[in-house]
């Protein structure tokens, strides 16, 4: 079984351009996680997909967006980039809204921001 | 909101030896989940093991113990025999039980294991 893919692997930007990240969940997941680890911080929730509706929004500007398509994979939009926006953005994905199913995490896009 | 708190950024073990990683959380919850994940170099997190509040008994996944205090807010992860692949940052992690609840992490604990 194919796990969470996501891509790019590295992304850079420069400040004030806009980034989107991908990820695909594995089959049959229909929720979909973003989350932020910047150096130091340990990991911010981002976001939370699922059946294509946003239902869960961390503490982050409304310049961080996202969406999630019929086939259930998802894109991170981030605008307006900003030096500290550089980090390691990772992907989960999971069967769905209970909180017993255990999140799978993909490898991450490390977005650097010059 | 919930926090959670690893007091340890870094700690380290020999190989075969066992080590103890601390964490503690504040919740006003009375039925959440308690993860740990471990994220090695190659970065991919994965789930070593879940505890859900409302169950008393430990739970165990081979060499991965927890220790689950509920009043004292303390869920500790055990390694026995440690081993070299071992090595990685060890994220303790929270869940409410219901509603749309999602993972609060803390800021992790760096193991390293030695020959």
């Amino acid at each position: 079984e194919a796990g969470v893919t996501q891509s790019p692997t590295h992304l850079i930007k420069t400040r004030g351009q806009q980034a989107t990240l991908r990820c695909s969940p594995i089959s049959g997941h229909t929720s979909v996680y973003w989350y932020q680890q910047a150096l130091g911080l340990g990991l911010q929730f981002l976001l939370w997909y699922d059946e294509g509706e946003e239902r869960n929004r961390g503490n982050f500007p409304p310049r961080f967006s996202g969406r999630q398509f019929p086939n259930y994979s998802s894109e991170l939009n981030v605008n307006a980039l900003e030096l500290e926006d550089s980090a390691l953005y990772l992907c989960a994905s999971s069967l769905g809204l209970r909180a017993n199913q255990p999140q799978h995490f993909g490898d991450g896009t490390r977005l650097s921001i010059l | 909101a919930q926090t959670v708190t690893q007091s340890q950024p870094e700690m380290s073990v020999q190989e075969a030896e066992t080590v103890t990683l601390s964490c503690t959380y504040d919740t006003s919850e009375n039925n959440y989940y308690l993860f740990w994940y471990k994220q090695p170099p190659s970065r991919q997190m994965i789930l070593v093991i879940r505890q859900e509040a409302y169950k008393q008994q430990n739970a165990t996944e081979n060499r991965f113990s927890v220790n689950f205090q509920k009043a004292a807010k303390s869920f500790s992860l055990k390694i026995s025999d440690s081993q070299l692949g071992d090595t990685a940052m060890y994220f303790c992690a929270f869940m409410k039980h219901e509603g749309y609840s999602t993972l609060t992490f803390g800021k992790g604990t760096m193991l390293l294991v030695s020959p």
